[in-house]
């Protein structure tokens, strides 16, 4: 799976836009890009995937660049319990289905 | 409702002690998973099985053992337990299929004294 580079940490204004970049400069074509966060040692959750076009659901949207090799996790209107890790994690769907997770962003978002 | 459950939540116990961690879905999912994580570090897959009699060793090697007798059970047993055992231990679930994300338990929190 194509490694995946992420800031250590990003604050964040309450009620503002969070804009959280992950560099996967070496992603291949069938790998999908996957996030997840992780709050306070609670167990990861899923918030959103996608392989070429943007994404949207009712946590997040996804920006992929049109080369694929960076993309941004965007909190419309963050809240103080949006204060997670966030993980960007690529992998390929036949690679055993397995997650590998690196550092992540630590987000704090301040009121 | 369909979930991932694992217990116990916390658990302390002492040193030689023989422990068994829970994990248990109701999602009919076949691929299972367990990662070790230490306070403020990654996540390690350390186990994983694809589905009833199948288990794997993860990417971080482990003293620990996993069965899977059952589609919706993949319990973590620690024979004998060390200070060194002492993490957080996550469960997780998939059916496998392409975009399908993990779902997560709550984790086991171990101290081992």
């Amino acid at each position: 799976d194509a490694k995946t580079t992420q800031p250590p940490s990003m604050d964040c204004a309450e009620g503002r836009a969070a804009n959280l970049p992950c560099n996967h400069s070496t992603i291949s074509g069938n790998e999908y890009v996957y996030w997840y966060r992780q709050i306070h040692s609670q167990g990861p959750q899923y918030i959103i995937h996608g392989l070429k076009n943007n994404e949207t659901n009712e946590m997040a949207s996804l920006i992929i660049t049109e080369d694929r090799k960076s993309s941004t996790l965007i909190l419309p209107h963050a809240t103080l319990r949006d204060t997670a890790v966030y993980y960007c994690i690529v992998r390929v769907e036949d690679a055993g289905n397995m997650l590998t997770f690196g550092g992540g962003t630590r987000l704090m978002v301040k009121p | 409702e369909a979930d991932i459950y694992q217990t116990p939540r916390y658990l302390v116990i002492g040193t030689g002690k023989k422990i068994t961690l829970e994990c248990s879905q109701t999602m009919g999912h076949d691929k299972m998973y367990w990662y070790q994580q230490d306070p403020g570090m990654e996540l390690h897959l350390i186990h994983y099985s694809y589905g009833v009699n199948s288990t794997e060793k993860g990417d971080l090697s482990s003293e620990s053992t996993v069965s899977r007798i059952r589609t919706e059970h993949f319990p973590l047993t620690l024979e004998s337990a060390r200070p060194s055992h002492t993490s957080q231990y996550l469960c997780a679930s998939s059916s496998g299929l392409v975009g399908d994300g993990y779902t997560f338990g709550s984790g086991t929190r171990l101290t081992v004294v």
